[in-house]
């Protein structure tokens, strides 16, 4: 069965500090790969995706994620934090063998302390 | 920027009464879909909708579920009979086809339902 686990429910950083968020999968496919942000009260926004080529991706805000095969993981990464990106965050998987459903992890909530 | 639009964002009901919750997806988007999310846990698929039918569902999407178009825009999912454990954030997210390459789900701002 596809599953992804996101190992820490909770983070806290420093304004300023660099941040890196986990996420790893179990897919007997080649996946597609998301990573959501999801504000108090708010939907889930998409931060980035990868789907093939590049396994460094660019997303809004500043976020960056790294596909590693070997591994089965994409973690998200922040150079600098800010305020503003306390959320919580969910990383999300697909493949084309698994139609279009996507999969999540738990989640894990980000404070950002001044 | 095109967006999923969901009504209403919250919506409390007695136990056992049916509910009915709308979303309008984006407009030139295919795949729709459900999701929910229990206080405190991981966003759950429930069920995916394409070419007026159902296209994939979960074991939680049960008979007590059920989905429509009942137009060109909105996508409604039903709960029948509801039970104190269908509380949950309920989102809406409509796409193109994953298998065709690069696209991405975009999601609602969810219904919070409260079962009493």
């Amino acid at each position: 069965a596809q599953s992804v686990t996101q190992p820490d429910i909770h983070i806290t950083v420093s304004e300023g500090a660099s941040l890196e968020l986990r996420c790893n999968y179990s897919y007997g496919a080649t996946p597609y790969l998301f990573w959501y942000v999801q504000s108090p009260g708010q939907g889930l926004q998409l931060l980035l995706k990868y789907f093939s080529g590049d396994t460094l991706v660019q997303g809004i805000k500043g976020f960056e994620a790294e596909f590693k095969r070997s591994q089965s993981s994409f973690n998200l990464r922040k150079p600098s934090v800010h305020w503003s990106d306390a959320a919580e965050y969910f990383c999300a998987v697909g493949a084309k063998e698994y139609g279009n459903k996507l999969v999540f992890g738990a989640g894990t909530i980000l404070r950002v302390k001044s | 920027e095109p967006e999923v639009t969901q009504t209403p964002s919250h919506q409390v009901t007695q136990m056992g009464q049916e509910v009915i919750l709308r979303c309008v997806p984006i407009s030139n988007h295919l795949y729709f879909y459900w999701y929910r999310q229990i206080l405190g846990q991981k966003v759950e698929f429930l069920v995916s909708f394409y070419n007026n039918e159902i296209s994939e569902k979960s074991e939680i999407f049960d008979d007590q579920f059920s989905v429509e178009r009942p137009d060109g825009s909105n996508f409604t999912l039903k709960i029948r009979s509801t039970k104190l454990e269908d509380s949950a954030m309920y989102f809406c997210a409509s796409s193109g086809d994953f298998r065709a390459g690069n696209t991405e789900a975009f999601f609602g701002q969810g219904t919070r339902l409260t079962v009493v």
